[in-house]
């Protein structure tokens, strides 16, 4: 069962524009929702998380949307720059039980010059 | 770096051998995980532990078989392999057991079974 979903699967966005990549979850428990940054022949890193209390941060050019009652949340890159190309995992989990991250499929973001 | 090592980078092995995946972290971490990561799939959890301790296999193969010496060393040794095996495989590590605590990944080992 794939808790999390994450579109697209793609991104190609031009330097200096917005990129937008949509997540969706099912188990309304979860109540911690991580960001990834996987450069080629690197592990993920932690970018930017969210809890549900609030319905937006932001870390400089990223932000974080929280929709808790469409159970969705999105992460926006602004001014987007050819180094941010990566691939992006969205995840969640149940912290008070200690849950595993359940992890989207990732997104491949190409940022063109 | 993020300090947390994996060797081999690369590794092709055949269904009948058997090789070990060594992951090191330098971070003082008490908790260490394996991961596989596979193409157009979410990652996936497949041995947690802490303090040395097991605490959760996720239904993994036996082929898949994992060893914690100490809270900075973790292996995952192979044997009897199948092609679909053939993935990213990556060790982490984080301060608590939750990953959500701020989990180091390493570079990975990029896995070919032939």
């Amino acid at each position: 069962q794939q808790q999390v979903k994450q579109s697209p699967q793609s991104l190609i966005v031009q330097k200096g524009g917005i990129s937008i990549i949509n997540c969706a979850y099912e188990n309304t428990a979860f109540d911690y929702f991580p960001w990834y940054q996987q450069f080629p022949g690197k592990g993920p890193a932690l970018l930017i998380a969210i809890r549900p209390d609030v319905s937006e941060k932001k870390e400089g050019r990223f932000t974080i949307s929280f929709n808790k009652s469409a159970k969705q949340f999105s992460l926006h890159i602004m001014d987007s720059q050819p180094g941010d190309s990566a691939t992006y995992f969205c995840a969640a989990s149940m912290m008070a039980s200690g849950s595993r991250l359940t992890f989207g499929e990732g997104t491949q973001l190409t940022v063109n010059p | 770096e993020t300090g947390v090592t994996q060797t081999p980078r690369h590794l092709v092995m055949g269904m009948t051998n058997k090789k070990s995946l060594k992951c090191e972290q330098h971070l003082g971490h008490n908790a260490m995980y394996w991961y596989k990561q596979s193409a157009k799939k979410p990652l996936e959890l497949m041995f947690v532990y802490n303090f040395k301790e097991q605490t959760e296999n996720n239904s993994v193969p036996s082929r898949f078989s994992p060893e914690c010496p100490n809270s900075s060393h973790l292996f995952l040794h192979l044997h009897t392999l199948q092609p679909e095996d053939s993935a990213l495989y990556l060790c982490a590590s984080s301060q608590g057991e939750g990953i959500e605590m701020g989990a180091f990944f390493g570079q990975g080992t990029r896995l070919t079974v032939v």
